[in-house]
């Protein structure tokens, strides 16, 4: 079965930090890997995607992630985060075999003044 | 403007009512889906539909139904079966099944019940 864990359910951090928010992922087949953002009583909005081929994706809004296959993670990072970035972040999985999108439960990203 | 739009955005229901969510739309993709979101749990799965008139059971679909009678709705019954309906909702789709592509999401239906 795949699934995909993200390891902080919250994460505080104060303005023009850096952030990481960790998702690791368990699948027996290739997959495609997404983080998604979700402010709040809204649909979610793609932040970036890996699909293959380097395995640095750079994303909106100044995020980026790095596949790492050996580890089964796609940690999401940003250099320097705003208050304007505080809202929930979820990674994703899909593979072609079943057609399916699953997510984790979600980090909570609360920027700080 | 393309999109998927769902209605309505809030909702609230008798216990022991059936209750149908809406999902439109008309971005021509293949692929909707309907998932549940709760405090702390993520997204969860319910249903998926790949093409018209054909669609699978996700992670939690009891208590729910679906139909995909055409290619641009996809609506989501809440059944009196399902004992704990409260969440917000939301519905997806995406061009090919959602292997390489993103999915777009509607702005979701809070469903309460009271």
């Amino acid at each position: 079965a795949q699934s995909v864990t993200q390891l902080d359910s919250q994460v505080p951090v104060f303005e023009e930090a850096p952030v990481e928010l960790r998702c690791n992922y368990s699948s027996s087949v290739s997959v495609y890997l997404f983080w998604y953002v979700q402010y709040p009583n809204q649909g979610l909005q793609l932040l970036l995607k890996y699909l293959s081929g380097s395995t640095l994706v750079k994303g909106i809004n100044g995020f980026e992630a790095e596949f790492n296959k050996s580890q089964t993670s796609f940690h999401l990072r940003k250099p320097s985060v705003h208050i304007s970035d505080t809202a929930e972040y979820f990674c994703a999985l899909s593979s072609s075999n079943t057609g399916k999108l699953i997510f984790g439960q979600g980090t909570t990203l609360q920027v700080k003044p | 403007d393309g999109g998927i739009t769902q209605s309505p955005k809030y909702l609230f229901r008798k216990e022991g009512q059936n209750v149908t969510l809406s999902c439109e739309q008309n971005l021509n993709h293949d692929a909707m889906y309907w998932y549940r979101q709760d405090p702390g749990q993520g997204l969860r799965l319910i249903y998926y539909s790949q093409i018209v008139n054909d669609f699978q059971k996700g992670d939690i679909a009891e208590g729910y139904s679906v139909s995909r009678e055409k290619k641009e709705s996809f609506p989501l019954t809440v059944t009196s079966a399902q004992k704990n309906p409260t969440a917000f909702y939301l519905c997806a789709s995406s061009p090919q099944g959602a292997t390489n592509t993103e999915a777009f999401f509607g702005q979701g239906t809070r469903l309460t019940v009271v």
